[in-house]
């Protein structure tokens, strides 16, 4: 089952605005990630966040957890034109044992940045 | 370099073939996993492994079957009963943060 909705489905912006995306969830969770992928590839991790954060940063990337709103968000700044992909949002589940590393992916948001 | 391997790139099933893609890592990692994508959408889970010998049904098992024989491998065959098998599949492991490969596109002739 799909966990996460992102939103916007596609963004497009100019080449040295910040893009920002958002995930909701309806779950319990341990943790939010942020991935991201290119056409025709894997997908490659950029962030975590665990449940008792509330903000978190890695280089261009900010990333906010809003637990009681069951909601994250994923801001690029300044962005480049090699920042075009599509940026899913997955998140882990608040149990332990069988369940630990199993995420479930929303359904992306593709970013189009211009030069 | 430390990785995962997905081959093939590409593969083509005939009605009633079983294909099986397969998926190689060096990373020790104890737990791997199989995801499908379609077009446009996010990735839905079809099996896990936490361990050697041992595997779990994801959210659509239906027409798949997997092996864990050794820690390296995990093996996907797409079997005749998936009817709707056209879709890119995704090997991944680790714990919590995700490796992937680079994926094989699975079409029906």
């Amino acid at each position: 089952s799909q966990q996460g909705e992102e939103d916007p489905q596609a963004l497009s912006i100019q080449e040295g605005e910040n893009a920002t995306m958002n995930c909701s969830y309806k779950t319990s969770i341990n943790n939010l990630q942020w991935y991201r992928q290119n056409s025709g590839r894997g997908l490659v991790h950029l962030i975590l966040i665990r449940s008792n954060e509330r903000e978190k940063h890695s280089g261009r990337l900010r990333v906010t957890l809003d637990t009681s709103k069951k909601s994250s968000s994923l801001l690029i700044t300044a962005s480049r034109a090699a920042d075009t992909a599509s940026y899913f949002c997955a998140t882990g589940p608040n149990a332990g044992g069988t369940s630990y590393g199993k995420l479930t992916f929303g359904q992306g948001t593709i970013l189009t940045v211009h030069p | 370099d430390g990785g995962i391997t997905q081959s093939p790139k590409y593969l083509f099933r005939k009605e009633g073939q079983n294909v099986t893609l397969s998926c190689e890592q060096n990373l020790n990692h104890d737990a791997m996993y199989w995801y499908r994508q379609d077009p446009g959408q996010g990735l839905r889970l079809i099996y896990y492994s936490q361990i050697v010998n041992d595997f779990q049904k994801g959210d659509i098992a239906e027409g798949y079957s997997v092996s864990r024989e050794k820690k390296e491998s995990f093996p996907l065959t797409v079997t005749s009963a998936q009817k709707n098998p056209t879709a890119f599949y995704l090997c991944a492991s680790g714990a919590g943060k995700l490796f992937f490969g680079s994926g094989t596109q699975l079409s029906v002739l």
